[in-house]
């Protein structure tokens, strides 16, 4: 079945930007209706969508970043990307990558759904 | 609003039935998808829609939803579901966010 594995730096210094790759196995990240998100999760906190990169290379981000994340995706490599420029204090988390569904159901409402999640990266931004 | 609200915290008896509940504007228009997180591991899906169970996860857990409300519903708990859920659901409020995740809630199993 598609595993996830995140990887990068665990500690960023503030105003520098946060890399983070996300490497899909067991299967092609072009396969499938998927979309591919990042999602972060601050210690003790919820769970906090960055964005999204469909498998075309279209991104979506969540606007609360202020256009600092950008995401996207190697075909070839299967893997896909995650830049977070600026970094603060605030942006330390624990950063997932997931596979996104979609579907709908009775009178067409609608459906997303996360899986599989990569078991997530600690990033620390200090000095 | 563009928001999930879950309750923090919800405890319940070994083997007794326990709901718990996301809220938002956005439930009347997309389901709910929940996850299970225990302490220092990824979410994992547990329920997605009306109806849909991914492989391996128990029988006694499924949702439902009312209104601005869904529901997911654990049947006889156990000691294993002791975790912390999360839902999440597509936003329609024109904000752009897209997705919303709620707050979570902690279940404790007595």
């Amino acid at each position: 079945q598609v595993q996830l594995q995140e990887s990068g730096p665990g500690l960023v210094k503030p105003s520098q930007t946060l890399s983070l790759s996300c490497t899909v196995s067991g299967g092609s990240i072009s396969s499938g209706s998927y979309s591919w998100s990042w999602i972060r999760q601050p210690a003790g906190k919820g769970l906090q969508w960055i964005g999204r990169v469909y498998t075309s290379g279209t991104p979506n981000y969540n606007p609360s970043l202020k256009s600092r994340a950008t995401i996207s995706v190697d075909r070839s490599n299967n893997h896909l990307s995650l830049k977070l420029s600026s970094v603060t204090a605030a942006d330390t988390a624990v950063y997932y990558c997931a596979r996104e569904a979609y579907g709908s159901g009775t009178y067409g409402r609608g459906l997303n759904w996360f899986d599989p999640w990569g078991q997530g990266t600690l990033v620390t931004v200090s000095s | 609003s563009s928001e999930l609200t879950q309750d923090p915290a919800v405890s319940v008896a070994l083997g007794q039935t326990v709901r718990l509940t996301c809220q938002g504007d956005s439930l009347r228009h997309y389901y709910a998808s929940w996850y299970q997180q225990r302490p220092g591991q990824a979410p994992v899906l547990v329920f997605y829609g009306e109806k849909n169970r991914p492989s391996g996860i128990p029988d006694r857990f499924s949702a439902s939803s009312s209104g601005n409300t869904s529901y997911l519903t654990i049947t006889g708990a156990q000691a294993e579901d002791e975790a912390e859920y999360s839902c999440n659901s597509r936003d329609n409020s024109g904000n752009r966010l897209d997705v919303l995740f709620g707050g979570g809630t902690k279940l404790t199993v007595l």
